[in-house]
């Protein structure tokens, strides 16, 4: 089975624009969730998708926001982006029990100049 | 809320070594308890996880972890430390509320292997 898939690998974008992240779960699974990662903060919950809905949100601004297509696939969107958001972005997929193993992708790495 | 605490951000041993790093969870429901580990420019790899079967939880590579509810306490082990076990490792415990999946995450404890 193909793992969890992110796209794209590396990003650099300015102060004030926008980015679209992209991960493919690993097939079957339905729950898709984001974390953030930065040496300061640690691993933060962004959020959480399961068959398209949003399920759970973290505390982040309005400015980070997902969605979660009919075939599982997710999307993040950060709008107006500022330097403190450049981190490394980890998406997860599983079936969507609490005990079910998230299994994560090698993330987007977002540099903002 | 559920919260987990890792004790030393750092800790390092000899090749051979016993590897013990420290996690302590806060929870008001039983937990489901988990150890990632994350390599140099990867994302997260499970070794293992508890979700109240045994205590003793036996993972990947040899690591294993003991749940200890009077203690709150999820500690990992390895009898014999590799160089290849060097990275940086997560202790983890799902918010399952709502019947929605969240991890909140320690901060993290990088682990050094000298030869």
């Amino acid at each position: 089975k193909a793992g969890v898939t992110q796209t794209p690998r590396y990003l650099i974008k300015t102060r004030g624009q926008q980015v679209t992240l992209s991960c493919s779960p690993i097939s079957g699974h339905r729950s898709v969730s984001w974390y953030q990662q930065t040496p300061g903060q640690g691993l933060q919950f962004l959020f959480e998708y399961f068959s398209e809905t949003q399920r759970n949100k973290g505390n982040f601004p309005g400015r980070f926001s997902g969605r979660q297509f009919s075939n599982s696939r997710s999307e993040m969107n950060v709008s107006t982006l500022e330097l403190g958001d450049s981190a490394l972005y980890l998406c997860a997929s599983s079936l969507g029990s609490a005990t079910d193993t998230q299994y994560f992708g090698p993330g987007t790495r977002l540099t903002v100049l | 809320a559920q919260s987990v605490t890792q004790l030393g951000s750092h800790v390092s041993v000899s090749e051979g070594a016993l590897v013990l790093l420290r996690c302590n969870y806060s929870s008001s429901v039983p937990p489901y308890l988990f150890w990632y580990v994350q390599y140099p420019n990867q994302g997260l790899q499970l070794l293992l996880k508890y979700t109240s079967a045994a205590t003793l939880v036996k993972g990947i590579n040899g690591f294993e972890a003991e749940f200890k509810k009077s203690e709150t306490s999820f500690h990992l082990t390895k009898p014999s430390a590799h160089m290849s076990d060097a990275a940086e490792y997560f202790c983890a415990v799902s918010n399952y509320g709502q019947g929605a999946q969240k991890l909140v995450f320690g901060q993290g404890t990088r682990l050094t292997i000298n030869p």
